[in-house]
């Protein structure tokens, strides 16, 4: 059964600094993984997704990368401002095995807080 | 833009009493999903819709059903809710394609006592 794992389940860093997210998950064989963010009291925004073949997909300040051998992936966040502060999960959805092809595994999250 | 859109917000249910969670979407996406999540144990799929017409069991599909009423509309019931169904619920839509995101709704919150 895939697992995902992130650590740490929180972080709290100044304002300005560059940070990363880490997220492992046991099960290689996966179609993508996505990263979400999640606001309290709101639900889920993807913020990017990398496909299998993919090293890594940038969005602005946000730079994920895929090391699918390793079982890792990382959420860097360049010059964090308060807004950044929410939640961050990665999800990876396994290639298809019948009724477990459109699922996503989700990781517990980072809870990520910016200090002015 | 409406995106994906959950009824009600907040819910209080009695144990033993029944209800259905809504959801619409505005996307013409052929996916639809609910999720429950709870504090410590992340995201866990309930149900899914792969097309209409069709659904599917998720990880953890007791004490649920589901009818994908249209295209567009997802619901989830509670036949007997029970005070373990308290949690935020989700439901999500996706379009067709290998790697397509997910996309969420902002969620119910039900406390069941």
């Amino acid at each position: 059964k895939q697992e995902v794992t992130q650590i740490p389940a929180a972080l709290s860093v100044p304002e300005g600094e560059n940070l990363v997210l880490n997220c492992s998950f046991t099960d290689s064989a996966i179609y993508n993984l996505q990263w979400f963010r999640q606001d309290p009291g709101k639900g889920l925004t993807s913020l990017l997704l990398i496909q299998s073949s993919q090293r890594e997909q940038t969005s602005g300040r946000l730079n994920a990368s895929l090391d699918k051998s390793s079982g890792r992936s990382t959420l860097y966040i360049a010059a964090s401002q308060p807004g950044d502060s929410a939640t961050y999960l990665c999800a990876v959805r396994l290639v298809y095995s019948g009724a477990g092809s459109y699922q996503l595994t989700f990781g517990k999250g980072t809870k990520l807080s910016v200090i002015p | 833009n409406a995106g994906v859109t959950q009824t009600p917000k907040f819910q209080v249910l009695k144990t033993g009493q029944s209800m259905t969670l809504q959801c619409a979407q505005d996307m013409n996406h052929n996916s639809m999903y609910w999720y429950r999540q709870d504090p410590g144990m992340g995201l866990r799929l309930i149900y899914y819709s792969a097309s209409e017409g069709t659904t599917d069991k998720g990880e953890v599909p007791n004490g649920y059903n589901v009818s994908r009423l249209n295209k567009r509309e997802f619901s989830l019931r509670l036949e007997s809710a029970a005070p373990s169904q308290t949690s935020v619920y989700f439901c999500a839509s996706r379009d067709l394609g290998l790697n397509q995101p997910q996309h969420f709704g902002d969620g119910t919150r039900l406390s069941i006592l």
